[in-house]
C-alpha cells in the first residue's frame, strides 16, 4: 500500500517571503499521480497544484511551484511571495494511475502560518 | 459555478440518535466519496460510489451507511452516533477512470454529539 508523509505538522513564513513544504512517499508503482490541497480554516479544500509522474518537469501554477524527485520520492511545494491568504492546512496526496478509480492518499498536512 | 454543496453546514445530534448528512453536486461527475476529518487530522476516505455501484473502505464502521439516489445527491447515514464520530465530514467528487484529475470537495458538515 501507498503511503505519504508530511514531516512538518507547522510551518510559519513571513509575508513575501518563500516557503518549502516538505512530502515523500512509498510506493512500488512506476505511474501515479502526486497533488497538494490546500485547507482554510473552515473552508472548502481545493487544489493547488498537481504532478504527473511521468512528466519530468516541475508543476508551476503562478506563485506555487513543486520539486518533484521521483527517484527519491519526494514531493515538496514551494510557494513564493507567501500572502496571509496563503495560511491553511496543506496536504500531499497520492494517487494511483492503474484503472478504475482509485483512492486519494493523503499525508497528515502541514498547518502553514503566514506572519504579517 | 458549479459546485459540490453540503446541508448543512454543522449539525448538532445526541448519543445514539440517527443523523443524515447530506450533499449534492452540479458538476455531474460520476464519482462520489464521503470523508471523515477529525480535528488537525487527514481526510479519512468511509465509502465512495462509483456511479451507483457502492464502495466501502474495509475499516469504516457498520454504523455508518450510504445512499446515492440519483447522480447529483449522495447521503451519509450515521445509524447510531457515538462521542467518537465527532468530526468534520467532507463530501468530494471527481470523474470517474480520469485518476489525474482532481476532486472536488465541499465545504464539509461539522458533526456534533451531544
Amino acid at each position: 500500500a501507498q503511503t505519504v508523509t508530511q514531516s512538518q505538522p507547522e510551518m510559519s513564513v513571513q509575508e513575501a517571503e518563500t516557503v518549502t513544504l516538505s512530502c515523500t512517499y512509498d510506493t512500488s508503482e512506476s505511474d501515479y499521480y502526486l497533488f497538494w490541497y490546500k485547507q482554510p480554516p473552515s473552508r472548502q479544500m481545493i487544489l493547488v497544484i498537481r504532478q504527473e509522474a511521468y512528466k519530468q518537469q516541475n508543476a508551476t501554477e503562478n506563485r506555487f511551484s513543486v520539486n518533484f524527485q521521483k527517484a527519491a520520492k519526494s514531493f515538496s511545494l514551494k510557494i513564493s511571495d507567501s500572502q496571509l491568504g496563503d495560511a491553511a492546512m496543506y496536504f500531499c496526496a497520492y494517487r494511483s494511475r492503474n484503472s478504475g478509480n482509485t483512492p486519494l492518499v493523503f499525508g497528515k498536512g502541514t498547518r502553514l502560518s503566514v506572519i504579517a | 459555478d458549479a459546485m459540490v454543496i453540503q446541508n448543512p453546514r454543522y449539525q448538532v445530534t445526541q448519543f445514539g440518535k440517527p443523523v443524515t448528512l447530506s450533499c449534492s453536486q452540479t458538476l455531474n461527475h460520476n464519482v462520489m466519496y464521503w470523508y471523515q476529518q477529525k480535528s488537525s487530522q487527514a481526510p479519512k476516505l468511509l465509502f465512495h460510489y462509483y456511479d451507483k455501484d457502492f464502495n466501502n473502505e474495509a475499516d469504516t464502521p457498520d454504523n455508518f451507511q450510504s445512499r446515492r439516489p440519483n447522480t447529483s445527491f449522495c447521503f451519509l447515514d450515521i445509524r447510531s452516533p457515538g462521542l467518537g464520530d465527532a468530526a468534520m465530514y467532507l463530501c468530494a467528487t471527481s470523474i470517474g477512470g480520469r485518476n489525474n484529475q482532481p476532486q472536488h470537495f465541499g465545504d464539509g458538515t461539522r458533526l456534533s454529539i451531544l
